[in-house]
């Protein structure tokens, strides 16, 4: 089945540890995203690739890393620096056009502990 | 910058009946739309799109209308189900960049 896996469901994180959320997708699309959401809010991103080897800062990128080695793959690292990462990610992968939904994954739930 | 905004929730109604939420949109030129639902604990679907205005998006009963007039992209459905309860997200795209701008989220709950 085609589609986009987020892997793992459940992520926990000691403090000053840096953890990386894996997303693949087989959907054969361009462009990659990862969005924060929190408890009540809307959809944030954090950063974006529109092709491999490139990527974006989005509206929340300051204590998250991304990279885009294959089409296939977008892993995010939450780092250390990100004081409050406890949050839902989101992973989505959208083709060229403007008037192309984007698809998304089953979310990671990351938490501190 | 463009913009969503949507009707504060969150919203309770009972099997059957009409249901509405309200989203309008700031943007420069002329962006697609679209709804996405979130059930519990899981990614976002998307429900419905429309391209140009005018144009109505349909699924599973609900609906929406592009309308450039009043900025808005309202949805809509006729006879709400106990499975409708989920949280509905108003989106438009920015096509420069082929990001999408998310409303907050409007909760829905759904009584028998």
């Amino acid at each position: 089945d085609g589609g986009i896996t987020q892997s793992p469901k459940y992520l926990f994180r000691k403090e000053g540890q840096n953890v990386t959320l894996s997303c693949e997708q087989n959907l054969n699309h361009d462009a990659m995203y990862w969005y924060r959401q929190d408890p009540g809010q809307g959809l944030r991103l954090i950063y974006y690739s529109q092709i491999v080897n490139d990527f974006q800062k989005g509206d929340i990128a300051e204590g998250y890393s991304v990279s885009r080695e294959k089409k296939e793959s977008f892993p995010l690292t939450v780092t250390s620096a990100q004081k409050n990462p406890t949050a839902f990610y989101l992973c989505a992968t959208g083709q060229s056009g403007s008037n192309q939904p984007q698809h998304f994954g089953d979310g990671t739930r990351l938490s501190i502990l | 910058g463009d913009s969503v905004t949507q009707m504060e929730g969150p919203v309770t109604l009972s099997e059957e009946a009409f249901l509405t939420i309200n989203c309008t949109y700031t943007a420069t030129g002329y962006p697609s739309l679209f709804w996405y639902v979130q059930y519990p604990g899981e990614g976002l679907q998307l429900l419905l799109k429309a391209t140009k205005a005018d144009d109505k998006g349909s699924n599973k009963g609900f609906e929406a209308t592009y309308r450039k007039e009043t900025t808005s992209f309202h949805l809509e459905k006729g006879s709400v189900q106990v499975s409708d309860s989920a949280v509905y997200f108003c989106a438009l795209s920015d096509r420069g960049a082929q990001k999408l701008v998310f409303g907050q989220g409007t909760r829905l709950t759904i009584n028998p």
